[in-house]
């Protein structure tokens, strides 16, 4: 079954704690992308990775890093969570040209304490 | 910067009835409008979508209309029912070679009134 896997579906943590949200895509899409939904403001891209080792900065990236050393993997690192970032966050994959027809994950509830 | 404006943010329409999304975009060079149907607790799926070279695409009962000069797009949805429930996001986006951003509309929740 093709699928975005994201985990976990529910964390808590304390600011300041380092904490890696992990996303994993088996239709091997080259184009994989991370956003944040916050009520109000829709979905807002925070940084996306077009192959193996090329990411770019979204709209929102500050706080955030990311890698893709595999191509069926996209992790999402906080460095030092804020409360700020307290937010649903989706994982997402394309085979298409580059953002199109995107295939979303299931969601990270996020809150940070 | 780049922006996406989508009204109303709620809407509420008789069964049968039809609904009306409207989304205004801010960079003349997006080229790709997709719509995302989310329903509650679940994640955003692709409904239908429209690049700039096509004014109009039908898909059963759902509809998307592009007015590029306006630089204005809409998701009609026509004979309402209680599983079109969800929120409904635009978006837009413009295919370059080193750069793909997407913007998305901040979303209109549509309810259905049996």
């Amino acid at each position: 079954e093709a699928q975005v896997t994201q985990n976990p579906r529910y964390l808590i943590t304390v600011t300041g704690k380092k904490l890696t949200v992990t996303c994993s895509q088996n239709m091997n899409h080259e184009y994989m992308s991370w956003y944040r939904q916050d009520p109000g403001l829709g979905l807002r891209q925070i940084y996306y990775s077009m192959n193996v080792e090329v990411t770019d900065k979204g709209d929102v990236p500050e706080g955030y890093k990311v890698s893709r050393k595999e191509k069926r993997n996209f992790p999402l690192i906080l460095e030092s969570p804020s409360p700020n970032q307290t937010s649903l966050y989706f994982c997402a994959s394309s085979s298409d040209r580059l953002n199109e027809k995107l295939f979303f994950g299931s969601g990270t509830q996020l809150s940070v304490l | 910067g780049e922006n996406v404006e989508q009204h109303p943010s709620t809407l509420s329409v008789q069964e049968g009835d039809s609904a009306v999304i409207k989304c205004t975009y801010s960079d003349s060079a997006s080229n790709y409008f997709p719509w995302y149907k989310q329903e509650l607790g679940k994640r955003p799926q692709l409904i239908i979508d429209i690049r700039s070279n096509v004014g109009e695409k039908k898909d059963q009962r759902i509809a998307v209309t592009l007015n590029k000069t306006a630089k204005h797009f809409s998701l009609h949805i026509t004979e309402t029912q209680p599983e079109d429930s969800a929120v409904y996001f635009c978006a837009a986006s413009k295919a370059q070679s080193s750069a793909s951003k997407i913007i998305f509309g901040s979303g209109t929740r549509l309810s259905i009134r049996p």
